[in-house]
């Protein structure tokens, strides 16, 4: 079946630091690879996404390449900010199951400190 | 705006009592979606359909039930016979090939 496996947190960060999250996966086909971010008390928001192997997504500074063959989608910033202090959630989906629900990992908390 | 709205933002439920949870869509998405999340933990999935009247148990459907009678509507009932339901609960939906959109989740406690 499907798997998506996340550094665990939390990961803590003095502003203007370079940002590193790992995340591989295991998956049928070729999956779509995303990165979600949740901030407290709220719902997930789509931060980046990449749909072949070899795409760049990229959002507010964040960016991830689908590696196909590390099967990786790490999340990279090259200068945090306290705003940015959220769980990141790595996930994907594979077309290939007919079921196009999203499988997530663990999620992977960020702490930025001033 | 479009979005998706899930009420109510907290939820207690008692011994023995089945509650009800409310999602609803007005981004005129064909699949909606409910995960379950606890502390520490990714998201799982409880229960997805891709059209109206139909649905399709996920990973972890035990204990809940959903119907779709309405595109922009997708309830999830905690049934009593789920023991262990304190979560955050979020509903999602989307359109083929595209991401998710998530709301802003209920959260469910015991009392």
């Amino acid at each position: 079946g499907n798997s998506v496996t996340q550094m665990e947190g939390p990961v803590t960060l003095s502003e203007e630091a370079f940002l590193t999250i790992n995340c591989t996966y295991t998956a049928t086909g070729y999956p779509s690879l995303f990165w979600y971010v949740q901030y407290p008390g709220e719902g997930l928001q789509l931060l980046l996404k990449a749909t072949k192997a070899d795409d760049k997504g990229s959002n507010k500074g964040f960016e991830a390449t689908y590696r196909k063959e590390t099967t990786s989608f790490h999340l990279e910033k090259g200068s945090v900010q306290v705003s940015d202090s959220a769980v990141y959630f790595c996930a994907l989906i594979s077309m290939d199951t007919g079921r196009r629900a999203l499988t997530f990992g663990s999620g992977t908390r960020l702490q930025v400190q001033p | 705006d479009g979005g998706i709205t899930q009420s109510p933002k907290y939820l207690f439920r008692k011994e023995g009592q089945n509650v009800t949870l409310s999602c609803e869509q007005n981004l005129n998405h064909d699949a909606m979606y409910w995960y379950r999340q606890d502390p520490g933990q990714g998201l799982r999935l409880i229960y997805y359909s891709q059209i109206v009247n139909d649905f399709q148990k996920g990973d972890i459907a035990e204990g809940y039930s959903v119907s779709r009678e309405k595109k922009e509507s997708f309830p999830l009932t905690v049934t009593s016979a789920q023991k262990n339901p304190t979560a955050f609960y979020l509903c999602a939906s989307s359109v083929p090939n595209q991401p998710q959109h998530f709301g802003d989740g209920t959260r469910l406690s015991i009392l």
